[in-house]
C-alpha cells in the first residue's frame, strides 16, 4: 500500500537556522501530497499541498517541491523562529479515495531561541 | 473557520469495556474521518465516511467501529476495549467539492485502557 517515510523524528536548531524536513513516499498512483503541522495540545492543521510533478506549495515561510523523480516532498524553510517548534507531518492522499489521507511518523521540531 | 468538536476530550476505561467517541462537524462537509495518533506511527486511519449512512475501511480497523448517523455527527465504537487502544484518537473533516484534500482536525480525544 501506499507509504510515507519522515527520516527525522526530531529537530533542534537555533531561531534564523535553515531547516529542511525529508519526505519520502511510495505510491501506485499520481497522489497529492501535503504538509500538516501540530502544535502542543491541539490537532494537526493544514499547512499546503502540491498534486503535480514539479508544483511548488508554500505558506508561513514553508516550502516543499513535489519531486515524482525522486518521491520527495521535503519541507524547507529559510529562516525558524521559536514559534515554529511543531511536529510536521507530510501525508498523501488522492481524490478518488476522498482523500484518504497517509501520514508519516511526524518530526518534532524544536527551536531555541 | 471549519469547526470539528470532539467529546470527550478525556476517557478512561478497563479492559472489556464500551467506549464510544463523539464528533460534530458545523461545516456541511461531506467527509468525515477517524485517526489514532501513537508516537512512532504518526497518524493512522480507522475507519471514514462520505455521508450519512456511509462507511468505509481504513487502515486500522480491527477492534472498531463507526457510526455516520447525520451529515453533522461521527461516533467511534470500542466495544470491548484493550489496552492497545489507548491512545489519542483525532475526529476530522473535508470539503469534497473543493477537492483540496484539506482536512480540519478536532483537538483530540484522549483515550487510557487499564
Amino acid at each position: 500500500g501506499d507509504s510515507v517515510t519522515q527520516t527525522e523524528g526530531q529537530v533542534a536548531l537555533s531561531e534564523e537556522d535553515f531547516l529542511t524536513i525529508h519526505c519520502n513516499y511510495s505510491a501506485s498512483g499520481y497522489p497529492a501530497l501535503f504538509w500538516y503541522v501540530q502544535y502542543p495540545g491541539e490537532g494537526p492543521q493544514f499547512l499546503f499541498r502540491a498534486s503535480r510533478d514539479k508544483e511548488k506549495g508554500s505558506s508561513r515561510g514553508f516550502e516543499a517541491t513535489y519531486d515524482k523523480g525522486t518521491t520527495s516532498f521535503h519541507l524547507r524553510k529559510a529562516s525558524v523562529q521559536e514559534s515554529d517548534s511543531a511536529v510536521y507531518y507530510c501525508a498523501l492522499g488522492e481524490s478518488n479515495m476522498g482523500y484518504k489521507l497517509t501520514f508519516g511518523t511526524g518530526t518534532s521540531l524544536l527551536v531555541d531561541p | 473557520e471549519a469547526a470539528v468538536t470532539q467529546s470527550p476530550r478525556n476517557k478512561v476505561t478497563v479492559t472489556g469495556g464500551n467506549v464510544t467517541l463523539s464528533c460534530r462537524q458545523t461545516n456541511s462537509h461531506n467527509y468525515m474521518y477517524w485517526y489514532r495518533q501513537d508516537t512512532g506511527h504518526g497518524l493512522r486511519l480507522i475507519h471514514y465516511s462520505y455521508g450519512a449512512g456511509n462507511l468505509q475501511i481504513g487502515d486500522v480497523p480491527d477492534g472498531y467501529k463507526a457510526t455516520r448517523t447525520t451529515q453533522e455527527d461521527f461516533f467511534l465504537l470500542l466495544e470491548l476495549a484493550s489496552p492497545s487502544q489507548t491512545s489519542l484518537y483525532f475526529c476530522a473533516s473535508s470539503d469534497d467539492g473543493g477537492n483540496t484534500g484539506q482536512l480540519y482536525f478536532g483537538e483530540g480525544s484522549k483515550l487510557t485502557v487499564l
